[in-house]
């Protein structure tokens, strides 16, 4: 089973300014990597894939990066609906996916 | 629109089944893998069991220890997921989601499962 392992738990950031979110996998999972965010009491929404693609309609503060086993993902000029908890997930090994535990971003 | 509607979440007792449902629409159902995907309250995500378009193909996380069987009904656009032996650590809300060319694309909103005694 690939782990995945994000950090940090929790991220204080203040609004306008970026956040860097980091997702390390327990083996190689070339690009075949995701993002997502939740808001409080909402299904999470798929943000990124292939490591570094925008989904249909992700603005173009969101951007991710990485392959092989490290990932990040970049939040710019954060605004008051990107505070969430954003979760990476591998989908090399298809048919068996797995996630991070996720990042809690906050306001500082 | 693609929704996801998902039913049969409750209260069960520790041992007992329950089966949920998930109603698709807006797409082309049995053309897409779908999935279901826990998460227990105040934690992270769990990918709990997969199953490709035409269902012939199943996939499930090792931690379930062969108690759920998920399948589906391409004519009626649902994907189902028959949970048996519930234990109090399955409680969590179950979300129904569809695998895309890449990543879980679109997800339900969610059915809650509490297994209390």
């Amino acid at each position: 089973e690939t782990v995945m392992t994000q950090s940090p738990a929790t991220l204080s950031v203040s609004p306008g300014e970026r956040a860097t979110l980091s997702c390390r996998a327990s083996q190689s999972v070339s690009h075949n990597l995701a993002w997502y965010q939740q808001r409080p009491g909402q299904a999470p929404r798929l943000l990124i894939h292939s490591s570094s693609t925008r989904a249909a309609g992700i603005p173009a503060r969101f951007s991710g990066s990485g392959s092989g086993t490290e990932f990040t993902l970049t939040i710019s000029g954060l605004q008051s609906e990107d505070f969430a908890v954003y979760y990476c997930q591998q989908y090399h090994n298809w048919p068996l996916y797995t996630f991070g535990q996720g990042t809690k971003l906050e306001i500082k | 629109e693609v929704l996801l509607l998902e039913s049969g979440g409750g209260l069960v007792q520790p041992g007992g089944s329950l089966r949920l449902s998930c109603a698709a629409s807006g797409f082309s159902f049995s053309s897409y893998a779908m999935n279901w995907v826990r998460q227990a309250p105040g934690k992270g995500l769990e990918w709990v069991s997969g199953l490709s378009g035409s269902g012939g193909g199943t996939s499930y996380a090792d931690s379930l220890e062969g108690r759920f069987t998920v399948s589906r009904d391409n004519s009626k656009n649902t994907l189902y997921l028959q949970m048996d032996s519930l234990r109090v650590e399955d409680t969590a809300v179950y979300y129904c989601t569809r695998k895309g060319d890449y990543g879980f694309d679109y997800w339900g909103q969610g059915t809650l499962v509490s297994v209390s005694s």
